[in-house]
């Protein structure tokens, strides 16, 4: 059973540009999670999806950040008009309907120059 | 969110083991005590999970305090691959699904 996918592992975006992280859970798993970790500190959850509905978006700047989960495919965060503070390694997880454990992947680092 | 309070770094010896505390005072009856470990450059990694008794899986042992105040992680024999950060979170049984991630305790292993 393959373990939670992300890609593109490193994304490097000019200033202005838009970045698009996707993440496939693992098998089964119906809840994703999008985590971010700015250099030097603790991972910081932004949003909370099930199959086409979000449950939780606390976590989400209000502007220029966006997630979903469609009915097929991967969950996508989309950053629109990444700015320098945008850098940062962005973490998915993934856990079945039942069950506590949050599968984590091995994240997504977007570096904006 | 009830809070957790860590230890910021630890070091132990290679194949001893290792016992990482966590302090959470303002812990609820219907908070779960969860810990994850990120190695270098990967994502977190599900360690452990309990409610009130103490708990063993393949990884390690969580010993919950009987008022629930406090609990330790216990790495029985730690080898290189047990240094990482470790992360104590309080997980609360329903509704909140996310988990709040505090600074951590680094371990780190001397051979």
């Amino acid at each position: 059973n393959a373990g939670v996918m992300q890609n593109p592992r490193h994304l490097v975006r000019r200033r202005g540009q838009e970045a698009r992280l996707r993440c496939s859970p693992m098998k089964g798993h119906s809840h994703v999670y999008w985590y971010r970790q700015l250099p030097e500190e603790g991972l910081k959850f932004m949003v909370y999806l099930q199959k086409e509905n979000i449950i939780d978006e606390s976590g989400m700047p209000k502007e220029r950040f966006s997630a979903e989960f469609p009915k097929e495919g991967p969950s996508i965060l989309r950053i629109q008009q990444v700015v320098r503070g945008d850098s940062a390694a962005y973490f998915c997880a993934s856990r079945p309907g039942t069950g506590y454990e949050q599968y984590f992947g091995p994240g997504t680092r977007l570096t904006v120059t | 969110d009830a809070k957790t309070t860590q230890p910021n770094s630890m070091e132990s010896n290679e194949e001893e083991p290792v016992h990482l505390p966590c302090n959470h005072s303002t812990i609820s009856g219907t908070d779960y005590i969860h810990w994850y470990r990120q190695l270098p450059s990967q994502g977190p990694e599900y360690v452990i999970h309990g409610l009130t008794s103490n708990v063993n899986n393949r990884m390690a042992s969580l010993a919950i305090a009987e008022d629930r105040k406090s609990s330790t992680l216990i790495l029985h024999r730690a080898t290189l691959r047990d240094a990482a950060v470790y992360y104590c979170i309080l997980r609360q049984s329903f509704g909140n699904e996310k988990l709040t991630f505090g600074t951590g305790t680094r371990l780190t292993i001397i051979p």
